[in-house]
């Protein structure tokens, strides 16, 4: 089972509200992800990070940021939600992978509203 | 560019029918890696297996059965006697070497109902 969180599970919010959704891995991966996934869709990367103080942009363009100051920590910010910004959220942690690819453990997901 | 099609977009079956879900890729690099993976109502994905391009023997864990063919760039993924249990969205993905790392592209999954 794989050891990696996200709160809230579920949040509701207005327009313009600063937001931070949480994502911590108790498995000392120095890899970590952000997807976004609309319902019904495929996923879509929008950060990560190879390790403490590293973050990277994704394939997907995002008005979210993200900082890695701990290792098990990679939280995702968005500082004005809208409604556009309504979508499943994904954080996932893996190993480094240099030499080749290493599955990638997924959280539960945020689903965020933006009213 | 890389591509992932997975051309069903729903299937249902009844429980103990064998089911089989396609995944066409698209790549010119020779190095690459395959995966799939699980998404239960719950929401977390959930891994199922990593194939690479130079290993195209086929595999079977339990009820499950990956058959990987290059000449079709196809990784099919097939369950055998399903189980309502096995009612999720399968997500087949790609990963290639770019800009230092791994990346993973996704299909746009196939969700399986199996029914009691």
């Amino acid at each position: 089972e794989a050891d990696i969180y996200q709160t809230p599970r579920y949040l509701v919010i207005g327009t313009g509200k600063k937001i931070t959704l949480e994502c911590s891995q108790t498995m000392g991966h120095d890899k970590m992800y952000w997807y976004q996934q609309d319902p019904g869709m495929e996923l879509h990367l929008i950060h990560y990070s190879y390790g403490v103080n590293s973050t990277e942009k994704g394939d997907l363009s995002s008005e979210s940021t993200v900082s890695r100051i701990r290792t098990e920590h990679f939280p995702l910010t968005l500082e004005s939600a809208r409604p556009s910004h309504t979508s499943q959220y994904l954080c996932a942690s893996s190993e480094l992978g240099i030499s080749d690819p290493n599955e990638q453990f997924f959280g539960p997901g945020t689903r965020l509203t933006v009213l | 560019a890389q591509k992932v099609t997975q051309a069903q977009t729903e299937i249902s079956v009844v429980e103990k029918e064998d089911v089989t879900l396609d995944c066409v890729y698209e790549t010119r690099d020779t190095t690459y890696y395959l995966f799939w993976y699980k998404q239960p109502p719950s929401g977390e994905l959930v891994f199922l297996i990593r194939r690479n391009s130079f290993d195209e023997q086929n595999e079977i864990s339990g009820r499950y059965s990956w058959n990987f063919q290059k000449s079709t760039s196809s990784f099919n993924f097939t369950i055998t006697a399903s189980q309502v249990v096995d009612s999720a969205v399968y997500f087949c993905a790609l990963s290639l070497f770019e800009a230092g790392s791994y990346q993973l592209t996704f299909g746009k999954g196939t969700k399986l109902s199996v029914i009691p």
